[in-house]
């Protein structure tokens, strides 16, 4: 069985660096690509970038600028940091596993998650 | 804001039948991606439930379905139970912005 188990500062400062990590525990780190969602309070779901097992990864537009996806393939971990945040920031983050089947419109879907990571960005 | 609209809320009486839709676009649902639905209870993390538009993940009750047509996708719940409220979201992907884009979200509640 899979699980995903993540943690990281919890209380920013406006202007400071978000870090999380995500380890993941069963099953293969290789073949699959590893994303990056958050939720701010009392809102729906945004997905913020993802990173395969080599380091390739991918990013929404906003906030590309600021994120910078890693990867210890030796610990299966992957980690995000999300620069210079604001309290518009402020959200629960997940780490997910995403899995595509082969086809020429298939979406990579998320099937495993981990518990979250409540990060609060206040002066 | 999502480029994948949902209704914000839907509620019934138990064992009644609720349908949430999830309009898209021709970048997105309307160019052929699938679509995925995934369903959150109240401070857990969200839970797969559809995949490739019509597919239960094993464990899934089969009183969830999904379908897609057009520029939608719409999941189905058919004998509405307590423990079916929750907030549900729509996923796919988006050509135009190269990534993966969720729907805005719909709380079910049971009546």
């Amino acid at each position: 069985q899979v699980q995903l188990q993540q943690w990281g500062a919890g209380l920013l400062k406006p202007s400071e660096t978000l870090s999380l990590t995500c380890a993941v525990y069963g099953g293969s780190f290789s073949g699959y690509y590893w994303s990056w969602i958050r939720q701010p309070p009392g809102k729906g779901l945004e997905w913020i970038g993802e990173i395969n097992h080599s380091g390739s990864t991918n990013y929404n537009p906003s906030p590309k600028s600021r994120v910078t996806l890693s990867v210890d393939t030796s610990k299966s971990q992957f980690s995000l940091k999300l620069s210079s945040v604001t309290a518009a920031d402020s959200a629960v983050y997940y780490c997910s596993r995403g899995f595509l089947e082969s086809g020429g419109f298939a979406v990579r879907r998320f099937d495993y998650w981990g518990q979250g990571t409540r990060v609060t960005v206040s002066s | 804001q999502s480029v994948l609209t949902q209704p914000p809320s839907v509620s019934e009486a138990p064992g009644q039948r609720v349908t949430i839709s999830c309009t898209g676009s021709s970048s997105n649902i309307g160019a052929g991606y699938d679509a995925h639905w995934y369903q959150q209870l109240p401070g857990t993390a969200p839970k797969l439930l559809i995949y490739d538009n019509s597919n239960r993940p094993s464990g899934v009750p089969d009183r969830f379905s999904g379908s897609k047509s057009g520029t939608s996708a719409s999941l189905a719940i058919t004998g509405l139970q307590a423990e079916d409220e929750a907030d549900y979201y729509c996923q796919s992907y988006d050509s135009s912005l190269s990534g993966y884009v969720f729907g805005t979200g719909t709380k079910v509640t049971v009546l």
